[in-house]
């Protein structure tokens, strides 16, 4: 099945950084998804992306589908952007039938 | 919308016994999902359907588990009969594919799963 890889693993910034966060995956996808998951637990949908680039907000995300790759950018962090980010991607043979990376973690500190 | 729905949002029970999951959908999604999320193993797609029909469970790790769908407002992730290391983290998730040009998957709480 299709890999997905997501780098940094871990990541601590302090309030008010940038950071981008990279996730790749091994075969052609028509589905990409980038979640964030609070700790309480609970996962948001943050963007839907197969490709091209995507802003709400101060986050914005970038996937190249033909290089297999996808970024997700926060902006001006605050802590409750704490938790962790999930990239999940579906090939092109099963577009519903995602596949979740590892995930982020990411500490933003006051 | 009330997002989905799903209960209880947590579960403790003995090894052995049978334990249910229920889950609503967002109203007028045609597509739901069953996920299991644990430190070992992340989150693991188990089962999905469309418009009600079981369309891919080759996720569902065991005989032990079973999933229906019998219309579309309520689908229900069955274990039996539970064991330990069934203990994880049991999410639902729906989405509406193709109506807005977009896959996007809205998740539940979920329901935290011990299982002694």
């Amino acid at each position: 099945g299709i890999q997905v890889e997501q780098s940094p693993p871990d990541l601590i910034l302090q309030e008010g950084a940038n950071s981008t966060l990279r996730c790749n995956f091994s075969d052609s996808v028509n589905n990409l998804q980038w979640f964030h998951q609070n700790p309480w637990g609970q996962l948001i949908n943050l963007f839907y992306i197969p490709s091209g680039t995507k802003q709400n907000g101060r986050l914005s995300a970038t996937t190249v589908a033909t290089e297999r790759y996808s970024l997700l950018y926060i902006s001006s962090s605050q802590t409750t952007d704490s938790g962790v980010y999930f990239c999940a991607v579906a090939n092109t043979g099963a577009n519903s039938k995602l596949t979740f990376g590892k995930g982020i973690t990411l500490s933003v500190r006051p | 919308d009330a997002g989905v729905i799903q209960s209880p949002r947590h579960e403790v029970t003995e090894m052995g016994q049978e334990v249910t999951l229920r889950c609503k959908p967002i109203s007028g999604h045609d597509y739901l999902f069953w996920y299991r999320q644990t430190m070992m193993r992340g989150l693991e797609l188990l089962i999905y359907f469309n418009n009600n029909v079981p369309i891919d469970d080759s996720g569902m790790p065991e005989d032990r588990f079973s999933a229906k769908m019998p219309n579309a407002s309520f689908s229900t992730l069955k274990i039996q009969p539970s064991e330990p290391r069934d203990s994880a983290v049991y999410f639902c998730a729906s989405s509406s594919f193709g109506k807005a040009s977009t896959d996007t998957q809205y998740f539940g709480p979920g329901t935290r799963l011990t299982v002694l």
